[in-house]
Parts: C-alpha cells; sequence; structure tokens
C-alpha cells in the first residue's frame, strides 16, 4: 500500500511560536491532500483540503491565516500552526490522495501531537 | 449536508467471537462511498474496508465484512473470530462520489476484545 509519512511524530512549543509540520508521500504522488485535527477521545475533523499548486480550502470554523497550508508539490503538504496557544494542542493528522490513481482511497500519516505550553 | 452516527461509544467482546459495530448515514446523494477505518493504540488510521454505494453485494474482507442497507442508510460492520488486535478505535466514514475526497466521519467506536 501506499505510504504517508508526518514529521515530527511529536512536538511541543511555547504559547506564541510557530510549528511546522511535514506530511509527505512517499511512494506515490498526492494530488490531494487532507488535513485532520483530533481531540482525545474524539473523531478526526478535516480543518482543510488542498490540491497541489492551489490554495487550500478551508473547512468553515478553522482560521486560515492560524493554521497555514501549502501544497508545494506533489509528494509534500506542510501544516504551519502560527502564533500557537494551549488550545492548539491536539493531535494533527494529514492524509493523501492520488485521485487517477487510487479511485477513492486515501492513505493516512502516522500524525503529529502538538502540545502548546 | 451528510452526518454519520455511530451509537456505540464502547464495545466489548470475547477473543473468537463475533462482533457487530453500528453505523448510521444521512444524505442526499445518490453516488457515495462508505469506508470502516481502525484507529489502534499508536493513532495510525487503517482502512478496513470499502462499499461503493451502488454495488448491492456486502463488501468482505476477511474477517470483517459489512451489512449494506442503503435503503435505511445503514452500513454495520461485522468482525468474525475477533482477534487481541482488534482491539481499537473504529470509525465509520462517509465520502460524497466527484468529489475531492473529504471523509465525514462518525464519533467512533472504542472496540475492546477480551481474552
Amino acid at each position: 500500500g501506499a505510504v504517508v509519512s508526518q514529521h515530527p511524530s511529536r512536538v511541543i512549543c511555547k504559547s506564541g511560536t510557530s510549528v511546522k509540520i511535514e506530511c509527505r508521500s512517499l511512494d506515490f504522488q498526492a494530488t490531494t491532500m487532507f488535513w485532520y485535527r483530533q481531540f482525545p477521545k474524539q473523531s478526526l475533523m478535516l480543518m482543510a483540503t488542498s490540491n497541489e499548486g492551489s490554495k487550500a480550502t478551508y473547512e468553515q470554523g478553522v482560521e486560515k491565516d492560524k493554521f497555514l497550508i501549502n501544497h508545494a508539490s506533489l509528494t509534500l503538504s506542510t501544516l504551519t500552526v502560527t502564533s500557537a496557544h494551549p488550545e492548539d494542542s491536539s493531535f494533527y493528522i494529514c492524509s493523501a490522495r492520488d485521485k487517477p490513481r487510487m479511485d477513492n482511497e486515501q492513505f493516512f500519516g502516522p500524525g503529529t501531537r502538538l502540545t502548546v505550553l | 449536508a451528510q452526518t454519520v452516527t455511530q451509537s456505540q461509544p464502547e464495545m466489548s467482546v470475547q477473543e473468537a467471537e463475533t462482533v457487530t459495530l453500528s453505523c448510521t448515514y444521512d444524505t442526499s446523494e445518490s453516488n457515495y462511498y462508505l469506508f470502516w477505518y481502525k484507529q489502534p493504540p499508536s493513532r495510525q488510521m487503517i482502512l478496513v474496508i470499502r462499499q461503493e454505494a451502488y454495488k448491492q453485494q456486502n463488501a468482505t474482507e476477511n474477517r470483517f465484512s459489512v451489512n449494506f442497507q442503503k435503503a435505511a442508510k445503514s452500513f454495520s460492520l461485522k468482525i468474525s473470530d475477533s482477534q487481541l488486535g482488534d482491539t481499537a478505535m473504529y470509525f465509520c466514514a462517509f465520502m460524497k462520489g466527484g468529489s475531492q475526497g473529504n471523509l465525514i466521519f462518525g464519533k467512533g467506536t472504542k472496540l475492546s476484545v477480551k481474552p
């Protein structure tokens, strides 16, 4: 199966700093990538959808100036949490899809645990 | 808007027994896909099984099978011969056909397989 990696797996930062999370498709070209947020013992909530070379589409209620998404290549998308606050602490998961080849399946990264002090 | 409902927050089953997890959904779409994902303690999301709405035949993957009732908008997952490694959160998910692939997840069911 296709592999998606995320880096870092966990990060701790101080309030007010910015944190960048990388999502890479290792063995396929990801035409579309998705970013999810998961609070403890809760489900995954879609934050935004990004297509390579285009601006991300954010879900209602997600601040696009706070959660910057860049999908600059077919194998890499980044999520930058700007001016992080403790309430941004969460588990962030990306997934990737190569629509022409993979029908309707998307592959998930292992997630990044963000803790903001 | 589409919604996915999983009414069982937690379930448990004895090893080697069979368990069924429930999922209902609401949509006005005719073209869509339904999925069951497993999230073990590692938090890695793993696709368990997928069902295309246009297919009448229920999907099956080894010990995992679904009961897809389109008219009732029900999509339950049956796990046969439960194994300790099946212990995980299970999420039911909906995807609109022809879309970018956005998944809408239910709240999940925590399944514990007991030895």
